[in-house]
């Protein structure tokens, strides 16, 4: 099962939007609503930042949102903020029962 | 609160076994289905495996597959994951994951880690 494609970084300025993409293919991302969001900061464990596609966490900020055309999911963090700057990480259920990370997305925030 | 705190990390050469633990608290163990998650160091996340939460339905990474055995005991609260045949390619911080309510794969909390490092 290969990883989920991610740009490797993206950056921003404070204030401002980035999204993030993810695509898979057909098995994974584009067959199911079950793609999530984890962002992990450095040393520590990942957390949920979106769940099914466009949900948000208890606790989670709604500056965070989520979204999927076909096989691309995206995770958009609008009013950009300096603790948003972390790792982030798409993942999917597939076909065959198992879990697929994306690559990662190291967001910078400038 | 939910915790799960990992265990049983450590050196090993290659070609050795060695069996992690996931000790949980503050949720019902027995209702929900359980992951491994690693991170080598420096790279991203990998899925490892799942078991479901009647301890029979089980998936493995194709990485891992007939190499590891992931369990758990619903009476203990306890996750486990049995890694023989170690790799170089193994090394890296293994996390347990909880499967979010209603969430299918999806983890709502996690565990601080612990580290396998497989070397010479």
């Amino acid at each position: 099962q290969s990883a989920l494609t991610q740009p490797a970084s993206v950056s921003g300025s404070p204030g401002q939007s980035i999204t993030i993409s993810c695509t898979g293919t057909s098995s994974d991302v584009g067959g199911y609503k079950y793609a999530s969001w984890y962002q992990q900061h450095p040393g520590k464990a990942p957390k949920l930042m979106i769940y099914d596609v466009i949900n948000r966490p208890s606790g989670v900020s709604n500056r965070f949102s989520g979204s999927q055309s076909g096989n691309t999911a995206s995770l958009t963090i609008s009013g950009l903020q300096p603790e948003d700057e972390a790792d982030y990480y798409c993942t999917s259920y597939t076909t065959t029962g198992t879990l697929v990370f994306g690559i990662g997305t190291k967001v910078t925030v400038l | 609160q939910v915790q799960l705190v990992e265990s049983g990390g450590g050196v090993v050469q290659p070609g050795r076994s060695l069996r992690l633990s996931c000790a949980t608290s503050g949720f019902i163990f027995s209702n929900s289905a359980m992951h491994w998650v690693r991170q080598a160091p420096g790279k991203g996340l990998e899925w490892v495996a799942v078991i479901f939460n009647d301890g029979r339905t089980k998936f493995y990474a194709d990485s891992v597959k007939g190499r590891f055995t992931i369990s758990r005991d619903n009476t203990e609260s306890t996750l486990y994951l049995q890694m023989t045949t170690l790799r170089v390619e193994d090394t890296a911080v293994y996390f347990c994951a909880k499967e979010k309510d209603g969430g299918w794969y999806q983890f709502d909390f996690w565990g601080q880690g612990t580290l396998v490092s497989v070397s010479s």
